[in-house]
């Protein structure tokens, strides 16, 4: 199985502060991402990188950013938390078998909490 | 229209019995698919993937696609309690990235 963790897996902050989660994958993928799961709207994409320094938006990014420095660290900022931002973050990585593009591994996940 | 749908349930399935969760996606170029099964308060974990039209099997799961109808199913065999899970259709587009769009999953219960 392809090792990856997040990191912290639950945290509280407040509103209005500045909050990273983390993501560390150990097998050298190209893909990553970071998805929001809420009740009733399933997993939405937020961010995706596909290489170091190369990142884009998905359909939920207003109020985040992420960073990819290294292969192997992709981080998700949230600027300013929000309590809509309360949420459960899965970080994901993906690869291929047989040329073709396999489903992704998710992390454990990260229980945020804004108050 | 969603870009992938499925029934949210819950799907109460008697123990022993098959399990039958669908789901329909609306990107005509998509190539591949996926199901996720997920228990509360875990991560998704991949089950199945399917390619190509047909039925694909795996142990107690097959995977069944239609392309022409845009159609994704799973039936569980021999139903157990501990299937007893979300249960998350993911479809990849037909864009150059390999991005997965998710349903918002199916809860199946299997009754002892």
């Amino acid at each position: 199985d392809a090792g990856i963790t997040q990191s912290p897996r639950h945290k509280v902050t407040e509103t209005g502060t500045p909050v990273t989660l983390r993501c560390h994958q150990t097998e050298n993928h190209r893909y990553m991402y970071w998805y929001r799961q809420d009740p009733g709207h399933g997993l939405r994409l937020i961010h995706y990188s596909y290489g170091v320094k190369d990142t884009d938006k998905g359909e939920v990014s207003d109020g985040y950013s992420v960073s990819r420095s290294k292969t192997e660290d992709f981080l998700l900022t949230l600027e300013s938390a929000t309590s809509s931002q309360t949420s459960v973050y899965f970080c994901a990585i993906s690869e291929s078998k047989q040329g073709l593009p396999y489903g992704y591994t998710f992390g454990s996940g990260t229980r945020l909490t804004v108050v | 229209q969603k870009e992938v749908e499925q029934n949210s349930g819950p799907l109460s399935v008697p123990e022993g019995a098959i399990a039958s969760l669908n789901c329909t996606y609306s990107d005509r170029g998509s190539q591949s698919f996926f199901w996720y099964r997920q228990y509360s308060g875990k991560s998704p974990e991949l089950i199945m993937s399917i390619y190509s039209n047909g039925d694909k099997e795996d142990g107690r799961f097959t995977a069944q696609l239609n392309k022409a109808s845009q159609y994704v199913s799973l039936l569980i065999r021999d139903s157990q309690p501990s299937d007893s899970a979300t249960y998350l259709c993911a479809v990849r587009g037909s864009g150059a990235t390999n991005k997965l769009i998710f349903g918002t999953g199916t809860l199946l219960a299997v009754q002892p």
